[in-house]
């Protein structure tokens, strides 16, 4: 089945313990996203690569550090997470970002992260 | 600055009304612009929109694109209780070889039986 999954889906941890979250896609995407998902805020981009060792900051990137060092997956890393860093958090991926027209994103089943 | 601006961000009516969300964006380079549904959980894609005065539609749902006035619009007629959503509307801005996606506060849509 194609899909992204993401993991852990539901995470409560302390100020300052680093964290990741792992994100994987069997769909053979090139382009890979995060994003977080605030009350009122709606989705905002965090990262986004275009392809393996390709990465590049989104709208929100501080506070979180992303690889691609396979295609099939694009951990999110948090260093030192803080409170402001509690959200749900969405992967995403695409078979191509660069394109004349941008390809349908799928969605990961989230991961609903608490920084105490 | 790159945004997208959706309205309204909530509204409530009742089966079968029909409704129409709106997303207007201010976006450079734009190729493509994106409709989701997401209820309680992960965001599912609904349309893609290219090109101007193209309907797309599915079932109850359709949606426009305006590239003159930089807007698009997602209509839902005899609505269903099933359509209770948040609607999002995202705009990809490519720069330099590179693709951001820039999505609106959403659209919380409520239907009651």
């Amino acid at each position: 089945e194609a899909q992204v999954t993401q993991n852990p889906r539901y995470l409560i941890t302390v100020t300052g313990k680093k964290l990741t979250v792992t994100c994987s896609q069997n769909m053979n995407h090139e382009y890979m996203s995060w994003y977080r998902q605030d009350p009122g805020l709606g989705l905002r981009q965090i990262y986004y690569s275009m392809n393996v060792e390709v990465t590049d900051k989104g709208d929100v990137p501080e506070g979180y550090k992303v690889s691609r060092k396979e295609k099939r997956n694009f951990p999110l890393i948090l260093e030192s997470p803080s409170p402001n860093q509690t959200s749900l958090y969405f992967c995403a991926s695409s078979l191509s970002g660069a394109s004349a027209s941008y390809n349908e994103q799928f969605f990961g089943p989230g991961t609903r992260l608490t920084v105490l | 600055e790159d945004k997208v601006v959706q309205s309204p961000l909530s509204l409530v009516v009742h089966e079968g009304d029909t409704v129409t969300l709106n997303c207007s964006y201010e976006v450079t380079n734009f190729r493509s612009l994106l409709w989701y549904k997401q209820e309680k959980k992960a965001p599912t894609f609904l349309f893609m929109l290219t090109s101007s005065g193209i309907e797309k539609k599915s079932g109850r749902l359709s949606s426009i694109l305006d590239k003159k006035e930089l807007f698009s619009i997602l209509n839902i007629t005899a609505t269903q209780t099933g359509d209770s959503a948040v609607y999002l509307c995202g705009v990809p801005h490519s720069q330099g070889g590179s693709e951001k996606l820039v999505f609106g506060k959403g659209t919380k849509l409520t239907v009651n039986p």
